[in-house]
């Protein structure tokens, strides 16, 4: 059962324009999701979060939308440059669900965008 | 670098072979993860390490051992794998009770 799922594979872009990469999630536990881009022969790294307490965050050109009630995430982007071009993975935690006290986090399978000159 | 630092960077093992994957972090993390990557799919977490005790164990076959001596350090020891473990084996660090990840930049396996 894949509790975070991003249903577009792919996701092909005109530079300057707006980047819109989504996340659906099922565990109504999940309080706080993040996410994070990866280059080619490169982890992870972290690009913006949310909490669910919050419906949008904003760093620069990267936006996250938060929808609690369609759990429901989705990151934007704009304007999209070339370097933007990555893998995109959405991920979630259940940070107040208790019991652990570490990060555990769950991950989509990831978006491949690219963002044509 | 991110603070996370995986060695080898690449992999090719037979079957038959026993290798280790390192991971070191310095950024006073207390929680270390392992994650597979296999192509198309989520990144799957493996194991978890909090301050040094292993937390969870998603169900892995025990070819893969885990080790964590301390803090800073943490091991996946492979013995008899198979060709369907060939992925990209991602080490990440938490701070225990911190949220978000730093990922090293992985190990690419490949069991021929």
């Amino acid at each position: 059962d894949q509790q975070v799922k991003q249903n577009s594979p792919s996701l092909s872009v005109q530079e300057g324009r707006i980047s819109i990469l989504n996340c659906d999630y099922t565990n109504s536990m999940f309080d706080y999701f993040l996410w994070y881009k990866k280059y080619p022969a490169e982890g992870p790294t972290f690009l913006i979060s949310i909490s669910s307490i919050k419906d949008k965050n904003e760093d620069g050109r990267f936006t996250v939308f938060l929808n609690k009630s369609a759990k429901h995430l989705s990151l934007h982007i704009v304007p999209s440059q070339p370097g933007d071009s990555a893998v995109y993975f959405c991920a979630a935690s259940a940070w107040n669900a208790g019991g652990t006290s570490y990060g555990k986090l769950t991950f989509g399978q990831g978006t491949i965008l690219t963002v044509h000159p | 670098e991110t603070g996370v630092t995986q060695t080898p960077r690449h992999l090719v093992m037979g079957m038959t072979n026993k290798k280790s994957l390192k991971c070191e972090q310095h950024l006073g993390h207390n929680a270390m993860y392992w994650y597979k990557q296999s192509a198309k799919k989520p990144l799957e977490l493996m194991f978890v390490y909090s301050l040094e005790e292993r937390v969870e164990n998603n169900s892995v076959p025990s070819r893969f051992s885990p080790e964590c001596p301390n803090s800073s350090h943490l091991f996946l020891h492979l013995h008899t794998l198979q060709p369907e473990d060939s992925a990209l084996y991602l080490c990440a660090s938490s701070p225990n009770g911190g949220r978000g990840y730093t990922f090293g930049s992985g190990t690419r396996l490949t069991v021929v």
